[in-house]
């Protein structure tokens, strides 16, 4: 196993276009965390999956933005419809189920809305 | 609320020890941790401490928190050019998730 993979690395796009990232996660790692990052600030959490279940969302994750789990395994993260403002480095992360655990990342998908 | 600040700015000289500082607002946070994140790659988790810690150390790396103040610093001995990344502080959030709330990252400058 290679770590967590994403898909694309790089995306360009115009507004009102859609997209859809894809997150390979480490594969015993039944928790798959979902962050977004703009330059010059941190991560921020946008929504996590402990298998298949969607646990948590954001409310930085509007009706535009799905993110699915179908099998526990990979993920999916769908934006309707983007806006300028989506621009953004997209993160995944992984990790197993516990009290403290470390989450691994991905290299991240890089959204540009042109 | 949850906010986790840094300072924005460090540089240092090669060979000096670096001293990154974080602070925190969620007092229930049970666990910090330090990522680094080169350019053009991911978040690479550095170290962690547990809340009832004050100080821990791993190599040139040395975390030491004040829980009272809600104050953790990251210090890297015998700095090295390797080192100059960005550095994010991190806390757990409470409550069964373990979702992380993030500084904005300190970008650590390192001169031959």
């Amino acid at each position: 196993d290679t770590g967590v993979s994403q898909n694309p690395r790089h995306k360009i796009t115009k507004r009102g276009q859609n997209v859809t990232f894809r997150c390979d996660p480490i594969s015993e790692h039944n928790r798959l965390y979902w962050y977004r990052q703009t330059l010059g600030q941190g991560p921020e959490f946008l929504t996590y999956f402990q298998n298949e279940a969607q646990l948590e969302k954001s409310r930085l994750l509007s009706d535009r933005f799905s993110a699915e789990r179908p099998k526990g395994s990979f993920s999916t993260l769908e934006i309707q419809r983007t806006e300028q403002g989506d621009s953004a480095m997209y993160l995944c992360a992984s990790s197993l189920a516990g009290v403290n655990t470390e989450a691994f990342f991905g290299q991240g998908t890089r959204l540009t809305v042109v | 609320g949850e906010d986790v600040e840094q300072s924005l700015f460090l540089s240092v000289r090669e060979g000096d020890s670096s001293v990154i500082n974080c602070t925190y607002t969620d007092s229930s946070s049970t666990y910090l941790y330090w990522y680094k994140q080169e350019p053009g790659a991911g978040l690479q988790l550095l170290t962690y401490i547990f809340s009832n810690m004050d100080m821990k150390q791993d190599q040139r790396l040395t975390v030491l928190l004040n829980k009272k103040d809600k104050h953790l610093s990251l210090r890297i001995a015998d700095t090295q050019t390797g080192d100059s990344a960005i550095y994010f502080c991190a806390e757990a959030y409470a409550g069964n998730n373990r979702k992380l709330i993030w500084g904005l990252g300190t970008s650590l400058a390192v001169n031959p």
